[in-house]
Parts: structure tokens; sequence; C-alpha cells
């Protein structure tokens, strides 16, 4: 079984609808991320998380929210999906004390 | 947050050492340089990290100057598999990741 769980892995919406993308892990690390990936381009942050009550926005968090339900759960949410949010996201988890990140296999999106 | 500089795509002979360069001009004292690298869509996979030191591992090679104003990733025989964007970052509290280089290697 993956480290880093994404589901679902992928999706189609239409636009307006509420979609929630969930992230699970078994390394017990404290920290998660919510990374958005887009066609020829970087990773950009959206959300991370340093333990089960903090929550702190990323580089590009405007139509996103998420959710620390516990440490091994860390969901994105689209309130009101819109086509330029099509794209491949990813979760990603880390220790505060270790050296790397482990990365999900990714979610792509889709919004028509 | 420092920031990193890397040129936008490079090509490597099959079996030559691939050399990646990133410059860091604005890293603190305490921050580690790290690199990271993506093949196609998949996500992104560790490969090594150093803070002042030259760091070796089983996949690479990491040459920080004197300065720690830069630093170089080598892979000392590239395949084609080694074919993916590389990813060098200064870590922040958060991994910030920029556009990386495009790493071709070709037979």
């Amino acid at each position: 079984d993956a480290d880093v769980t994404q589901t679902p892995r992928n999706r189609i919406t239409k636009t307006g609808k509420r979609i929630m993308l969930e992230c699970s892990q078994t390394k017990g690390h404290d920290r998660m991320y919510w990374y958005r990936q887009d066609p020829g381009l970087g990773l950009r942050l959206i959300y991370y998380s340093f333990d089960v009550k903090d929550i702190n926005k990323g580089e590009i968090s405007d139509g996103y929210s998420v959710s620390r339900q516990a440490q091994a759960k860390f969901s994105l949410s689209l309130e009101s999906a819109i086509p330029n949010q099509t794209a491949l996201y990813f979760c990603a988890t880390s220790d505060s004390g270790s050296t790397e990140a482990f990365f999900g296999q990714g979610t792509r999106l889709t919004v028509v | 947050d420092a920031k990193t500089t890397q040129p936008t795509s490079m090509d490597c002979a099959e079996g030559r050492a691939a050399n990646l360069p990133c410059n860091h001009s604005t890293i603190s004292g305490n921050e580690y340089v790290y690199w990271y690298r993506q093949i196609h869509s998949q996500g992104p996979q560790y490969i090594i990290h150093g803070l002042k030191n030259n760091e070796t591992n089983e996949m690479a090679s990491l040459i920080i100057t004197e300065d720690r104003k830069s630093s170089t990733l080598i892979l000392p025989h590239a395949t084609l598999r080694d074919t993916a964007v590389y990813y060098c970052i200064v870590r922040p509290p958060a991994l910030v990741f920029g556009a990386g280089t495009i790493l071709r290697v070709k037979s």
C-alpha cells in the first residue's frame, strides 16, 4: 500500500459544484501539503499544515479550503469549482525532523 | 524565503554526467538545499539535500559552493530514465517549488 494515498485519482466535475479531494498517510508525519500543477508548470503550494490544529495558506489559496481531520488526513475542498481549477493535484507529507517529503500519486481534476 | 533560479532545460547524452545548476543567492545560513525530481506526471521524488558540505548518495552528488549561493546536482552516469524535471528547493518552513529544469537524456 502507498504511504500517501489520494482519492479520487481522477475526477470530472461541473462548474459550480463542490468537490473534496482527500489525502491520507501512513508515515506518521506531522506535516501535510496540497499542491496543484498545471501543464508544463511546476508545483504551486495551495495550503499546508504542520499539525492537526495548524492551517496555513500557500501561494495560491484563493478558491480552496482545507481540513486537517486527523494527523493522517488532510482534505482539500473546492467550494464552487471553476474551469481554471482544472489541474493535477498532489498531496505530500513530511516530518518536522526529516529530510524529505513524500508525495501521493496525484488527482487529476477536470472542471467542465 | 530564499528563492532559486534554474535553467529552463538541459540536454545530456546517455552515459555522460548531467550537471544541473541552481542559484540561491539569498539563502540563509541555516537553510538546506534540497533536490527533487518529477518524472512525467508522477509525484516528485526526493534526491538529495545538503547544508554546506558536498553530499553523495546512490542517486546523485550535490556540490555546494563555499559561499552557499549556488549548487550543482550531478547525475554521474545519466540514463534515459533520468529524463525528468529537476527542482532545487531551499527549504523554508513549507516546500515551495519553482519551475525546475527539464533534463532530457538522449541516446
